[in-house]
């Protein structure tokens, strides 16, 4: 089956600085990746759409200046939290439909954000 | 406008036991429904979808769910627990590409 990989795992930062994840396609192109977050304990929440070649598109209530995405070429899809916040600590979660069925799609493993 | 409600927070269940995992939906057009487990810290790992077909689909790990059309329901099933069955799972609806996810149930499988 098609993997998903993110990257890092954990990570753990200061107050006001900003967090790169990365998710990537490993054995199929995506043209578009969704990102989630999840807090504890609970259920899975859009927060975007990544576009490779245009602008994301983002769910209604997410700060786009906040968590920036850059589609930035058929595998590679970045999500940075920038100047982060406490209340920004979460379970990231990207997944990729495959092309030809927009109704499969695969989820990475996650990423687990600390912010101190 | 898609939703996905799973009405249990909580379902427990003796090792050797059968298990259900209630999900009901609501959404326009053809639903494309899915199971996923989450272990802690962990991502989802797919169980079973139904897009299409036989209204009872088998998954892995020795799941099934049943679509029921008439009462817009996928209830998990699973006719023996194991206690490593214990886990988060989530029922969702997917949409050209984005999935709409019921809020989780922790199933707890005692030995």
């Amino acid at each position: 089956g098609a993997v998903v990989s993110q990257h890092p795992s954990r990570v753990i930062c200061k107050s006001g600085t900003s967090v790169k994840i990365e998710c990537r396609s490993l054995d199929f192109q995506a043209t578009t990746m969704f990102w989630y977050r999840q807090f504890p304990k609970q259920s899975l929440m859009l927060m975007a759409t990544s576009n490779e070649g245009s602008k994301a598109t983002y769910e209604q209530g997410v700060e786009k200046d906040k968590f920036l995405i850059n589609h930035a070429s058929l595998t590679l899809s970045t999500l940075t939290v920038t100047s982060a916040h406490p209340e920004d600590s979460s379970f990231y979660i990207c997944s990729a439909p495959r092309r030809e069925g927009w109704y499969e799609q695969f989820f990475g493993p996650g990423t687990r954000l600390t912010v101190l | 406008a898609q939703s996905v409600a799973q009405p249990e927070d909580q379902v427990n269940v003796a090792e050797g036991n059968p298990l259900t995992v209630k999900c009901t939906y609501s959404v326009s057009g053809n639903p494309y429904l899915f199971w996923y487990v989450q272990y802690p810290n962990r991502g989802l790992q797919f169980l079973l979808k139904y897009i299409t077909g036989d209204n009872l689909v088998k998954g892995s790990y020795g799941f099934e769910a049943e679509f029921n059309k008439s009462q817009t329901s996928f209830h998990l099933k699973k006719p023996s627990a194991l206690v490593s069955d214990s886990a988060l799972y989530f029922c969702a609806n997917t949409n050209a590409g984005k999935s709409t996810f019921g809020d989780g149930t922790t199933l707890t499988v005692k030995p």
